[in-house]
């Protein structure tokens, strides 16, 4: 079965720890994305990666690391400089010339 | 930033009526891309029409592009209950060679019985 995978679902930290949130795809994708979503808001963009050990800062990259040492795997960590950490962080993956990204079912991430 | 705006924000129809959103953008575009997202989880795609296309069609929905007003709109026809969710565009420049989307904030459908 394939297709992408978040975890945790739910994720509480207090206040000035980092933490990491998993994605793992078994589609064979080169592109991977995170984005951020905020309650009533689309989606933005925070790291976006083409290609193994390589990645790209987004739109709103502050606060956040990234690492693609896999081609399955791509982790967000939310650090201790993001100011307001609390949201909804979607995964996202594109094969190599497609144009759909698909969706992994996100972590809602909410700090203490 | 937030390349596309969706209007309205919310819609409220009954079963079997049809909805339509629009979507606005800014700069010039490769294509637009429609996704829904149920209540709490993913984003899946439905329909993706590129610059030099007018008009598309996938079961009961239809997308209309406008490049010289910058427009494009979603139609779901004889909607369904479980139409009830949140609609986003999302356009891809052609400066963004790695498929970068840019969201709009969405509309929020909800289809009663």
């Amino acid at each position: 079965d394939g297709g992408i995978t978040q975890s945790p679902k739910y994720l509480f930290r207090k206040e000035g720890q980092n933490v990491t949130l998993s994605c793992e795809q078994n589609l064979n994708h080169d592109a991977m994305y995170w984005y951020r979503q905020d309650p009533g808001q689309g989606l933005r963009l925070i790291y976006y990666s083409q290609i193994v050990n390589d990645f790209q800062k987004g739109d709103i990259a502050e606060g956040y690391s990234v690492s693609r040492e896999k081609k399955e795997s791509f982790p967000l960590t939310v650090t201790s400089a993001q100011k307001n950490p609390t949201a909804f962080y979607l995964c996202a993956s594109r094969e190599r010339g497609g144009d759909e990204q698909f969706f992994g079912p996100g972590t809602r991430l909410t700090v203490l | 930033s937030q390349q596309g705006e969706e209007d309205p924000q919310a819609l409220s129809i009954q079963e079997g009526e049809n909805a339509t959103m629009n979507c606005s953008y800014k700069t010039s575009i490769n294509n637009l891309q429609w996704y829904r997202q149920n209540s709490g989880r993913g984003l899946v795609h439905l329909i993706l029409i590129r610059s030099n296309e007018r008009e598309k069609h996938s079961g009961r929905l239809r997308v209309t592009l406008d490049t010289s007003k910058k427009s494009s709109s979603l139609l779901i026809t004889a909607s369904r209950a479980a139409d009830t969710a949140s609609y986003f565009c999302a356009t891809v420049r052609p400066t963004d060679s790695w498929g970068k989307l840019q969201f709009g904030a969405g509309t929020q459908v909800v289809v009663t019985p």
